[in-house]
Order: structure tokens, then sequence, then C-alpha cells
């Protein structure tokens, strides 16, 4: 099956700085990458939907001012999360869907554990 | 708006029981929709799709459009079964339920 990487798969900063995590379809071209978010013991919430080319589409009540994702390119989508905070601090999973299906499978990245200290 | 809804957090099964878990969604158009499971340490991956109609280690799930409903069903549970399972509904985009936990005891 396709595979996804998401890097890194952990990491720590102090608040105020900014934070790049990387999501990589490594065996397909994805047009459309998701970023969802998962707090412990809880399910995934949607963040953004992530457009190749264009601006990524921000689910109501996530900042785009603070979490900035970039498509570049078919294969590379990145999530900064700006100004980090010790709330910001979670599980972020990047997906993404082969091709241009509208709907169809998602294929998960590993994660990415921020901690903001 | 589209919603997929889990009722249970937790579930909990012997061995060898039957095990079902439900899964019931609200969407206006021709849903899609899908389980997806997360085994302890590992990322998320399909588990089936219903439009494939297929049986996957065991599960099947219906889609009922009558009660809206889309749940996952095993005759026999094995302890490996035990995980973190999602249902999820896509059009656009995949939206997923709270999930719920299975653990099948020996």
């Amino acid at each position: 099956g396709a595979v996804v990487s998401q890097h890194p798969s952990r990491v720590i900063c102090k608040s105020g700085t900014s934070v790049k995590i990387e999501c990589r379809s490594l065996d397909f071209q994805a047009t459309t990458m998701f970023w969802y978010r998962q707090f412990p013991k809880q399910s995934l919430m949607l963040m953004a939907t992530s457009n190749e080319g264009s601006k990524a589409t921000y689910e109501q009540g996530v900042e785009k001012d603070k979490f900035l994702i970039n498509h570049a390119s078919l294969t590379l989508s990145t999530l900064t999360v700006t100004s980090a905070h010790p709330e910001d601090s979670s599980f972020y999973i990047c997906s993404a869907k082969q091709g241009s299906k509208i709907a169809g499978e998602l294929f998960f990245g590993e994660g990415s554990r921020l901690t903001v200290l | 708006a589209q919603r997929v809804t889990q009722p249970e957090k937790l579930l909990s099964v012997f061995k060898g029981a039957p095990v079902e878990l439900k899964c019931n969604y609200s969407y206006s158009g021709s849903p899609e929709l899908f389980w997806y499971v997360q085994y302890s340490r590992q990322r998320l991956q399909l588990l089936l799709r219903h439009i494939s109609r297929e049986s996957i280690k065991g599960f099947t799930a219906d889609l009922n459009k009558g009660e809206t409903s889309f749940h996952l069903k095993k005759p026999f549970a094995q302890e490996e079964d035990s995980a973190m399972y999602y249902c999820a509904l896509d059009r656009r985009d995949m939206r997923f339920g709270a999930g719920t936990r299975l653990t099948v005891k020996p």
C-alpha cells in the first residue's frame, strides 16, 4: 500500500518558538493531504485540508496564522506551529489520498508528538 | 454537515465471543463509510470500506441507510483484535467518530 511518512516523530520546543512538521507521500502523488490533531484518548480532529498549489482550507476554530500549512509539491505538505505555547502540545497526524480522488482511502503518517515547554 | 457517532468509548469481550462496534452517521448525500483501526503503537490503517463489501480479518460492516448505521461486526473475537477502532465518513475530507477501544480478554 501507499506510504506516508512524517518527520519528526517527536519534537520538544520552548514556548514562543516555531516548529515545522513534514508529511511526505513516498510512493504516490497526493494532491490533497489532511492534518489532524489528536488529544490523549480522544479522536482525530481535522485541522485543515492541504491542497497542492493552493491555500489550505482550515476547519472552524483552527487559527490559520498559528498553524501554517504549505503544500508546495505533490509529495510534501508541511505544518508549522508558530509561536508555540504549551496548549499546542499534542499529537499531529497527517494523511493523504492517492491521486485526486474526491472520496477514498486515507493513508496515514506515523504522527508527530509535539511538546511545548 | 456530516457527523459520525460511535456511542461506546470502551468495549470489552472475551475471546471467541461475538463483537459489534456501533457507528451511526448523519449525512444528506450518499455516504462513503470506512472503518479504520489503530493497533498499539502503530499508525491508523484502513480496515474496511463499505463499497468493497468485503470481510477483513473476519470483520464485516453493512451500511444500513434506513438506520443510518455502519456497525462493525465479528462473530468470534480474537485477542489480536484489541485496538482502537474509528468509524469515518468521507466526501472531500474524512471525518472520524470518537473511536471505540476494543479489548478482547483471554
